[in-house]
Formats: C-alpha cells, structure tokens, sequence
C-alpha cells in the first residue's frame, strides 16, 4: 500500500456541488499538508496542519476548508464547487524534524463543470 | 525565505550526468536546500537535501558552493525515467512550507 493515499483519483463534479478530497498516510507522521497544481504551473499550498489539532491556511485557502480527523487523515473540502478549482490536488506528509523531506500522494485530478 | 532561480529546462544524453543548477543567493544561514522532482502528473518526489556540505544518497548527489549562493543536483547516469521537472527549494529545517515554483524541466534523450 502507499504510504498516503487519496481518494478519489479522478472527480468529475458540476458547479455549486460540495465535493470532499480524502488523504490517508501510514508514515506515522505529524504533519500533512494539501497542495493545489493547475497545468503547467509548480504547486501551492491550500492548508496545513502540523497536529490534530492545529490547522493553517496556505497561499490559497479562499474556497477550501479541511479537516483532521486524525493524525493519519487530513480531508479537503470544496463547500460550493467552481470551474476555476479544476486542478490536480496533491496530499502530502512529513514528520515534525524534517528528516526526510516530503512524502506526497498520487493526486486527485479534480474537474469542475 | 530566500528565492532560487532555475533554468527552465535542460537536456541530457540517457547514460550521461545531468547537472542542474540552482541559485539561491539570498539564502540564510539556517536555511537548508531541497530538491524535489515531479515525473509527468505524478506527486513529487524527495530527492536530497543539504545545508552545506556536499550530500550524496541513492538517487544523486547535492553539491553546494562554499559560500552557499548555488548548487548543483548531479544525477550521476541519468535514464529515461530521470525526465522530470526538478524543484530546488530553501528553507528552514523543518520545512514548514515548501513552495514549488516553475522548476527546471529535464528531457533526458536516447
């Protein structure tokens, strides 16, 4: 299994809908961060959190909230979906020394209609 | 945090080193340098980082100038697969934030 995983891989989503973007790791780490890439471009952060219960925003959090649910899970939601939040969304995990850099996960290719 | 300038892209020869550049002369005495890579949409991936000795692991080597204003990612025999955007990156230990700008773009050629 990967050590974090998101769930869906693929959404197809219309306008105004609320949609949530699961992350799972099994790296034991106490930090998780969601990331934001549109075509061509590097990536940007949306929100972090560096334990259950301490949560930040990013560069880009205006349209997004999450939520920790547990050390391992941290989700993204979308409350009211919008065309210009089609992007490919990355979840990834470090620990609190940074010893070994960032694990990210696999996306979630996110389309709004 | 201090900002880094990359190529945007590069080319290589498959079984050649690829030696990507980074500047980053700004850089503080605390802040330490990564270097990421992203293989099409994939999620990035950890390469390597250092403060200022030369580091060396599986994947390549970091070598960082003396007084710390650039470096270089050296993958030793580069292959196909090694065609990736490459992100260098300075901060803090830990990294609280990592932000991913353009990178440089490696085309690595049969």
């Amino acid at each position: 299994d990967a050590d974090v995983t998101q769930t869906p891989r693929n959404r197809i989503t219309k306008t105004g809908k609320r949609i949530m973007l699961e992350c799972s790791q099994t790296k034991g780490h106490d930090r998780m961060y969601w990331y934001r890439q549109d075509p061509g471009l590097g990536l940007r952060l949306i929100y972090y959190s560096f334990d259950v219960k301490d949560i930040n925003k990013g560069e880009i959090s205006d349209g997004y909230s999450v939520s920790r649910q547990a050390q391992a899970k941290f989700s993204l939601s979308l409350e009211s979906a919008i065309p210009n939040q089609t992007a490919l969304y990355f979840c990834a995990t470090s620990d609190s020394r940074g010893r070994y850099g960032y694990t990210f996960g696999s996306g979630t290719r996110l389309t709004v209609v | 945090d201090a900002k880094t300038t990359q190529p945007p892209s590069m080319d290589c020869a498959e079984g050649r080193a690829a030696n990507l550049p980074c500047n980053h002369s700004t850089i503080s005495g605390n802040e330490y340098v990564y270097w990421y890579r992203q293989i099409h949409s994939q999620g990035p991936q950890y390469i390597i980082h250092g403060l200022k000795n030369n580091e060396t692991n599986e994947m390549a080597s970091l070598i960082i100038t003396e007084d710390r204003k650039s470096s270089t990612l050296i993958l030793p025999h580069a292959t196909l697969r090694d065609t990736a955007v490459y992100y260098c990156i300075v901060r803090v230990l830990p990294p609280n934030m990592l932000t991913f700008g353009g990178g440089t773009r490696l085309m690595v050629k049969p």
